[in-house]
């Protein structure tokens, strides 16, 4: 079946710009995540929804980053007047169960956010 | 807070020889532990997962990984390098208990070169 599928896949954006990244994660799936991955580091927790609520949302490092999922399917993650340090691969991930630590994570192939 | 470190940010081995990539955790009760890989452009792939059942655990690709508790490691090896096991290796922990939502906490990433 389909997997998570991201878009877009590469973004430009000017300093000061809004964005808007989406994330389509496997149908059926009650857990999605965000992350963001700096170059040459390790992807780093953003936010977690569980079906459309927003349980976790510890990683997001200003307000000026927003995300929802208000169907509990298709999530956007926003980031508003965009700065040069928000230049990253943004990771979407899904899986198939609420709660817990064991189960896997699929992931999407990243939005590739560069700002100028 | 629970961390995640891959000792070697880059190994290089030969086609054939035998693959080791380090990974410790912090953690005074053991966690859930991956192992993801990622080539260009993709998004991360699991290649094993330990959940507290074998401490040996076997994965995709003829990769495995032992857990060892005295040691807080979880290092994944293969016995036989291939040309394709060339990637960006990432360890991951999610925190063991009834309130964690199954975030993932990622090491900083190990490149493995396989040379011909």
């Amino acid at each position: 079946g389909a997997g998570v599928s991201q878009s877009p896949r590469y973004k430009v954006a000017k300093r000061g710009q809004d964005v808007a990244l989406r994330c389509d994660p496997i149908s059926g799936h009650v857990s999605l995540f965000w992350y963001q991955q700096a170059l040459g580091q390790g992807p780093e927790f953003l936010t977690y929804f569980q079906n459309e609520a927003q349980l976790d949302k510890s990683g997001l490092p200003s307000d000026r980053f927003f995300a929802e999922r208000p169907e509990g399917s298709v999530s956007t993650l926003k980031i508003q007047r965009t700065q040069q340090e928000d230049s990253a691969v943004y990771l979407c991930a899904s899986s198939p169960t609420g709660s817990g630590g064991s189960y896997t994570q699929y992931f999407g192939p990243g939005t590739r956010l560069t700002v100028l | 807070a629970q961390s995640v470190t891959q000792l070697g940010s880059h190994v290089s081995v030969s086609e054939g020889a035998l693959v080791l990539l380090r990974c410790n955790y912090s953690s005074s009760v053991p966690p859930y532990l991956f192992w993801y890989v990622q080539y260009p452009n993709q998004g991360l792939q699991l290649l094993l997962k330990y959940t507290s059942a074998a401490t040996l655990v076997k994965g995709i690709n003829g990769f495995e990984a032992e857990f060892k508790k005295s040691e807080t490691s979880f290092h994944l090896t293969k016995p036989s390098a291939h040309m394709s096991d060339a990637a960006e290796y990432f360890c991951a922990v999610s925190p063991y208990g009834s309130s964690n939502t199954g975030k993932l906490i990622f090491g900083q990433g190990t490149t493995l070169q396989v040379k011909p």
